[in-house]
């Protein structure tokens, strides 16, 4: 079955750690995004990738890296910089000539 | 003013009822527009497109009015399984940036 896939489902780390949070998509999606979504919040945009080797920064981007070596792979390492990493994290991936977005779903990240 | 904003609600609805949210986003050149349904500590799922002559699926509506720059989800008949928070997506360059709105949450009551 082709979709989109988030590990782990649920992340703990401790504080001044940095850690890799994996989203594999074996849909051929061109474009793949990272969104944070905090308790009663909506999804912001993170980083988001529209080819291999090319990301964009999204609105809440500091605090967080990204690479795209492979179109199938897009992980997001939220460094030790970012001052509240704790929320849960979305990836999703569009083709180039679809507009919708499908999801994965999803990693809670709680820093302890 | 944010690009996309919402009524976050809640919007408290009796079964059977119907109830209706807008979508308001400022950027005139917005090209295609969506609403996702997010159940609680879930991933958001693609509810419908919204297409410029409007469009119908099963007991849901939306619309698209570019003059006034919004779009509208109507839920007819309202189920308790209908009971989420309704994201609208609007596409805002030409293929990458996807913009959420914040999401207005819908409680279905018996």
């Amino acid at each position: 079955d082709g979709g989109i896939t988030q590990s782990p489902k649920y992340l703990f780390r401790k504080e001044g750690q940095n850690v890799t949070l994996s989203c594999e998509q074996n849909l051929n999606h061109d474009a793949m995004y990272w969104y944070r979504q905090d308790p009663g919040q909506g999804l912001r945009l993170i980083y988001y990738s529209q080819i291999v080797n090319d990301f964009q920064k999204g609105d809440i981007a500091e605090g967080y890296s990204v690479s795209r070596e492979k179109k199938e792979s897009f992980p997001l390492t939220v460094t030790s910089a970012q001052k509240n990493p704790t929320a849960f994290y979305l990836c999703a991936s569009r083709p180039r000539t679809n507009a919708e977005a499908f999801f994965g779903q999803g990693t809670r990240l709680t820093v302890v | 003013r944010k690009e996309v904003e919402q009524d976050p609600g809640p919007f408290n609805v009796p079964e059977g009822a119907t109830v209706a949210f807008n979508c308001t986003y400022s950027n005139s050149a917005s090209q295609s527009f969506f609403w996702y349904r997010q159940d609680c500590r879930k991933e958001p799922k693609l509810l419908m497109s919204v297409y410029s002559s409007g469009n119908e699926d099963g007991r849901f509506t939306a619309q698209l009015n570019r003059a006034s720059q919004y779009i509208s989800l109507l839920i007819r008949d309202s189920k308790l399984s209908d009971s989420a928070t309704y994201l609208c997506i609007v596409k805002t360059d030409s293929w990458g940036k996807f913009q959420f709105g914040a999401g207005t949450q819908v409680v279905v009551t018996p």
